[in-house]
C-alpha cells in the first residue's frame, strides 16, 4: 500500500540515544529522507539517501534501512532536537507520487 | 544560497480558488522538481504535486482534478491554484525544491503560507 508510518510520539533523555523508525513497502525500492520540523517552522531536511547529511546538520544524526524500514537516530540528543520527524519517500506503485509518514513528536526528558 | 520565498491570500471562501507563487533565489531553476506540500493544522505533511523546468507536471491522485502548477522561467517562479477550495483545505502550504534523483529529497522550502477556508 502507497503509506509510510511512524509512531506518533518518542521521547529521550538529554544525552542518550533515540531511534525513530518509518515502515512502508516503498522503503524497499527507495530511501527515505527524514525533516525536522519546529514549532511555527518550515520542516528542514537533516538526512537523506542512504546516509547522507545536508551541510550543517549535526553528525549525531544518522539513518539507516532494512526491509521495508528506515530508522532515523540520534546519538546523544539535545534540547534543540525536541521536534517533529518526518520520513518521506517515493511510491513504489509506478505512479511518481511522494509519501510522507505522519510523523514522531520527539520530547527530550 | 538558495531561497524560496513564497506569497497569496490566505483567506479564501468555500468554493474559491487558491493561488500562490514561489519564487526561487540564489540557484538554477533547471535539473530539479519544484514541489508544493501542505500541512493542515496540528497534522502531518501532504504532497501535492510538482512540476519540473520543462513543465512536466505531477499530482497526487486525490487532488489532481482540482490542482494546476505551473512556472514562469523568466522569473524562476512556479505557481498553484487549487479550485473549489473546502475547510478540507484548509492548511499550511510551502513550496519545496525536489532533488532530481531516484530516491528524491526537498532541500529547500519556502516559509509557508497559512491558508485558511472560511465562510
Amino acid at each position: 500500500s502507497s503509506e509510510l508510518t511512524q509512531d506518533p510520539a518518542v521521547s529521550v533523555a538529554l544525552g542518550q540515544t533515540v531511534t525513530i523508525t518509518c515502515q512502508g513497502d516503498s522503503l524497499r525500492s527507495f530511501y527515505a529522507s527524514w525533516y525536522q520540523q519546529k514549532p511555527g517552522q518550515a520542516p528542514v531536511l537533516v538526512l537523506y539517501g542512504q546516509n547522507n547529511r545536508p551541510s550543517g546538520i549535526p553528525d549525531r544524526f544518522s539513518g539507516s534501512s532494512s526491509g521495508n524500514t528506515a530508522s532515523f537516530t540520534i546519538t546523544g540528543a539535545q534540547a534543540e532536537d525536541e521536534a517533529d520527524y518526518y520520513c518521506h519517500s517515493r511510491d513504489s506503485s509506478g505512479y511518481p507520487l511522494r509519501l510522507f509518514g505522519g510523523g514522531t513528536k520527539l520530547t527530550v526528558l | 544560497q538558495v531561497q524560496l520565498h513564497q506569497w497569496g491570500a490566505g483567506l479564501l471562501k468555500p468554493s474559491e480558488t487558491l493561488s500562490l507563487t514561489c519564487a526561487v533565489y540564489g540557484g538554477s531553476f533547471n535539473n530539479y522538481y519544484w514541489t508544493w506540500i501542505r500541512q493542515p493544522p496540528g497534522k502531518g505533511l501532504e504532497w501535492i504535486g510538482e512540476i519540473n523546468h520543462s513543465g512536466s507536471t505531477n499530482y497526487n491522485p486525490s487532488l489532481k482534478s482540482r490542482v494546476t502548477i505551473s512556472l514562469d522561467t523568466s522569473k524562476n517562479q512556479f505557481s498553484l491554484k487549487l479550485n473549489s477550495m473546502t475547510a478540507a483545505d484548509t492548511a499550511v502550504y510551502y513550496c519545496a525544491r525536489g532533488q532530481r534523483w531516484r530516491h528524491g529529497y526537498f532541500d529547500y522550502w519556502g516559509q509557508g503560507t497559512l491558508v485558511t477556508v472560511s465562510s
